[in-house]
């Protein structure tokens, strides 16, 4: 079955950076994007960005470019969220999901999710 | 950036009945709007893709439509287990753009 398993929570202090990981199986890990979205505390869905497996395009949120980056590990079926610069509004729980194949489709399957808190 | 208007925020209803929540787009999205269902603790999963077609699995108690740029989400025969916050996302331009969520309590 599908799944998608996120690396386990991080504490950084501002100014510092995260890298979270997102681990696929259970489908061709190239036939479909990923997205990132993040929740912060009590607050509702932001969408990041998202990246394509197959040929590496990137579309990132504007509010996050020069702040974000997303890459993908073909031989390990695995997905790479990046945030520099890290403020203490960037803590959050970040989702990675995998983008339906369709092209009209919503993210199908989601990680269990990674809480990044960011204090001093 | 295209906003998504979500309403109501919250609601109450009793097991049996029927909901409506309403997600308006400030600017054209055409068909591209999903719905999530997300429960407390939990990551959201997809209920409706493409505005009215439904995610494998997902019960056929959910459905959607769209009139224009104004897309509804309708639970019938509402049960305990929908207890949760639905979100409706924009997939039509960068950046995709959620709405604010809508709360559904039972009473």
């Amino acid at each position: 079955q599908v799944q998608l398993v996120q690396s386990g929570a991080e504490v950084k202090k501002p100014g510092v950076s995260v890298k979270v990981s997102c681990k696929a199986s259970g489908y061709t890990f190239a036939n479909y994007g990923i997205t990132w979205v993040r929740q912060a505390p009590g607050q509702g869905l932001e969408w990041l960005g998202w990246i394509s497996v197959k040929n590496g395009i990137t579309d990132f949120a504007q509010k996050f470019q020069g702040r974000l980056s997303m890459t993908t590990d073909t031989s390990t079926g695995t997905a790479y969220m990046e945030l520099r610069n890290l403020r203490s509004d960037d803590t959050a729980v970040y989702y990675c999901a995998r983008l339906g194949s369709g092209v009209v489709s919503g993210c199908d399957y989601w990680g269990q999710g990674t809480l990044l808190t960011v204090s001093s | 950036d295209i906003q998504m208007t979500q309403s109501p925020s919250s609601l109450s209803a009793s097991v049996g009945d029927s909901v409506t929540i309403t997600c308006r787009a400030s600017q054209r999205v055409t068909r591209y709007l999903n719905w999530y269902q997300q429960k407390a603790g939990k990551a959201p999963k997809l209920l409706i893709y493409a505005a009215y077609r439904l995610q494998s699995g997902v019960p056929s108690r959910f459905s959607g439509s769209v009139s224009g740029t104004e897309f509804t989400l309708t639970i019938t025969r509402l049960q305990p287990d929908d207890v949760a916050t639905y979100y409706c996302q924009q997939s039509y331009s960068s950046p995709q753009t959620f709405g604010q969520g809508t709360n559904l309590e039972i009473k």
